[in-house]
């Protein structure tokens, strides 16, 4: 089995300033991990995504991720923050089960960025 | 090439109707995952076809039904609706043959229940 697990439901931080969104997970095999990002009244859309290699993750819109294996997190960072990045993030881990893909996605953190 | 796109983008139906929702994959994709969304429970899976096959199943009764056509377009089926089916109703595909597939999301139906 697989989980995912967001740390905070709301984060809110002024506009200009870093940001972090905390996502660890548990899985018993390897995993494939992806963060998404959804605007309001529109569907998911990907961010970026760690498959293997270098554990730093760099993705769309000046994201970035780090995996950690020995603590099992995959922290998604911004060091400035724009207005247009309020949102809600969503933390993914997938590995193949039975010979298919298995997806499990965390509970969202809603980043709130304050003018 | 083309998103995925979902039919209706919103529906309002009564208590006790039945509702189907549409989604067509990226062309190529042959994996649909339809997803749950509400502000209490989040992102919650329903179902994945391949192929015309359901391979995969969340925790949801048995009024939440789907099928897979051959060209992979997917309908979801929700009988006997009742007001906690209020939701945005996802879908998303992928190729589903390895686990480093990204799965592309629609916009979703956002479903309203009176």
């Amino acid at each position: 089995a697989q989980s995912v697990t967001q740390l905070d439901s709301q984060v809110p931080v002024f506009e200009e300033a870093p940001v972090e969104l905390r996502c660890n997970y548990s899985s018993s095999v390897s995993v494939y991990l992806f963060w998404y990002v959804q605007y309001p009244n529109q569907g998911l859309q990907l961010l970026l995504k760690y498959l293997s290699g270098s554990t730093l993750v760099k993705g769309i819109n000046g994201f970035e991720a780090e995996f950690n294996k020995s603590q099992t997190s995959f922290h998604l960072r911004k060091p400035s923050v724009h207005i247009s990045d309020t949102a809600e993030y969503f933390c993914a881990v997938s590995r193949l089960s039975g010979g298919y893909q298995k997806v499990t996605f965390g509970t969202g953190t809603k980043l709130q960025v304050i003018p | 090439k083309a998103g995925v796109t979902q039919t209706p983008r919103y529906l309002i139906k009564t208590r006790g109707q039945q509702v189907t929702l549409s989604c067509s994959p990226i062309s190529g994709h042959r994996s649909v995952s339809w997803y749950q969304q509400t502000p209490g429970q989040g992102l919650q899976f329903l179902f994945e076809y391949f192929s015309e096959t359901q391979r995969n199943k969340g925790n949801f009764p048995g009024r939440f039904s789907g099928r897979q056509f051959s060209n992979s377009r997917s309908e979801m089926n929700v009988s006997t609706l009742e007001l906690g089916d209020s939701a945005l109703y996802l879908c998303a595909s992928s190729r589903g043959t390895v686990d480093t597939d990204t799965q592309y999301f629609g916009p979703g139906t956002r479903l309203t229940v009176l």
